[in-house]
């Protein structure tokens, strides 16, 4: 079985600190996603890496960035954390670039902003 | 006009009804799609593709019509557990980045 994992399943943190949020894949997947799920919104891409050290922006980027150093980690940090960031947020990985492949999901950190 | 678009319910439809509900697209290029569920506080899982014949998993049925840019989902049967959110995704073009609807609830009452 797949499985990703997410550093913390809840974080608060103030106004104008660095968040990081760490995502580990065990399957030797080569895609590895950021997401971010408001209520009413959906998912939204905020990067992607389709391998090591490479990464591209997704659907909302600023303020975020990401590091992907090894295969099977990818980070998202926050540069300085507004309120407006506080949401659930998910890493998911993938087999490969085909969209026919399936995103495993892990289980989601829940980020407070105050 | 969202890129793609569901009902966000909730659905009540008592234990062993058939329950179907609907998500709408804005691309006529997009290429492929699915059908992922997410359990109240936990992550999305692939529930089922969707291919242009349609198809069938046990319980499930998923269906497509380009021409009206929309697919379904058919629960026959429902069980308590088909409680979840359900999420229609769409690859809208040739790249591999995905576009999400916000999802539709469905409870299932005993």
């Amino acid at each position: 079985d797949v499985k990703v994992t997410q550093s913390s399943r809840y974080l608060v943190k103030r106004t104008g600190e660095k968040v990081f949020l760490e995502c580990v894949q065990d399957m030797d997947h080569e895609n590895m996603f950021w997401y971010r799920q408001d209520p009413g919104l959906g998912l939204r891409l905020i990067y992607f890496s389709y391998d090591v050290k490479m990464k591209e922006k997704g659907d909302i980027p600023e303020g975020y960035s990401v590091s992907r150093e090894k295969k099977e980690r990818f980070s998202l940090i926050l540069e300085s954390a507004s309120t407006n960031q506080t949401s659930m947020y998910l890493c998911a990985s993938r087999l490969g670039t085909s969209y026919t492949y399936e995103q495993y999901f892990g289980p989601g950190t829940r980020l407070t902003v105050t | 006009r969202k890129e793609v678009e569901q009902d966000p319910g909730p659905f009540n439809v008592p234990e062993g009804a058939t329950v179907a509900f609907n998500c709408t697209y804005s691309n006529s290029a997009s290429q492929s799609f699915f059908w992922y569920r997410q359990d109240c506080r936990k992550e999305p899982k692939l529930l089922m593709s969707v291919y242009s014949s349609g198809n069938e998993d046990g319980r499930f049925t998923a269906q497509l019509n380009r021409a009206s840019q929309y697919i379904s989902l058919l629960i026959r049967d429902s069980k308590l557990s088909d409680s979840a959110t359900y999420l229609c995704v769409v690859n809208p073009d040739s790249n591999y980045q995905l576009i999400w609807g916000a999802g539709t609830k469905l409870i299932i009452k005993p």
